[in-house]
């Protein structure tokens, strides 16, 4: 069975300019999680859904940064505009259940915002 | 107090040496702890979990939990060069009083390193 897919796996953006990530959990997970990690600030939550419905967001930084799950099987996670400070690891992962069950993460975005 | 802590280390072992590494906890109603692998460059995955007082072991991996000292442990026996990677502790915390929700929270990690 295919992992967590997430696109793309590097972007390099400008200062300002809109980032979106993406990601497809494995099929007939029912919880899906974004996290950016970087040697600052670790491993963090960003926002986390159940069944397609945002369950907590209040790891999102700030309002220049927004996430969607329209259907079961894929995710965006959008940046806009973007800023130096966001760059990071940007990983999805998906769990069969509950936030507290064996999550599976993605290969990560790596972002560089210049 | 930061919810979960860790050594950033690094941590270095011989080959075939006993590796351990540490976490510390604030939220003393936390029941269930996990541990996972995080290899260069990789994304984590998960090698442990542990909700009772005590050990658990799996292999060459021991988990030890004291909710008392709000205290979890990973110990890694006959360690090997392959161990070499990034360790990180997650702890389930209830996130709800804070506007969140049930979640788990990671440590920073600690990195380990076993020279052959």
């Amino acid at each position: 069975d295919a992992g967590v897919i997430q696109s793309p796996r590097h972007e390099v953006t400008e200062m300002g300019q809109e980032v979106t990530l993406r990601c497809k959990p494995i099929s007939g997970h029912n919880s899906l999680f974004w996290y950016r990690q970087t040697m600052m600030r670790g491993l963090e939550l960003l926002i986390y859904f159940n069944n397609n419905v945002p369950i907590d967001d209040s790891g999102m930084p700030e309002d220049r940064f927004s996430a969607k799950m329209p259907n079961a099987s894929f995710s965006t996670l959008k940046i806009q505009p973007s800023e130096p400070r966001d760059s990071a690891v940007y990983f999805c992962a998906s769990s069969p259940g509950l936030a507290t069950d064996t999550q599976y993460f993605g290969p990560g975005t790596r972002l560089t915002v210049l | 107090q930061k919810e979960v802590e860790q050594n950033s280390g690094p941590l270095s072992v011989p080959e075939g040496a006993i590796a351990s590494l540490n976490c510390t906890y604030s939220d003393r109603v936390s029941q269930s702890f996990f541990w996972y692998r995080q290899y260069s460059g990789k994304s984590p995955e998960l090698i442990m979990s542990i909700y009772s007082n005590g050990d658990k072991e799996d292999g060459r991996f021991t988990a030890q939990l004291n909710k008392a000292s709000q205290y979890v442990s990973l110990l890694i026996r006959d360690s090997q060069p392959s161990d070499s990677a990034t360790y990180l502790c997650a702890v389930k915390i209830n996130g709800w009083t804070q506007g969140g929700s049930e979640k788990l929270v990671f440590g920073k990690g600690t990195k380990l390193t076993v020279n052959p």
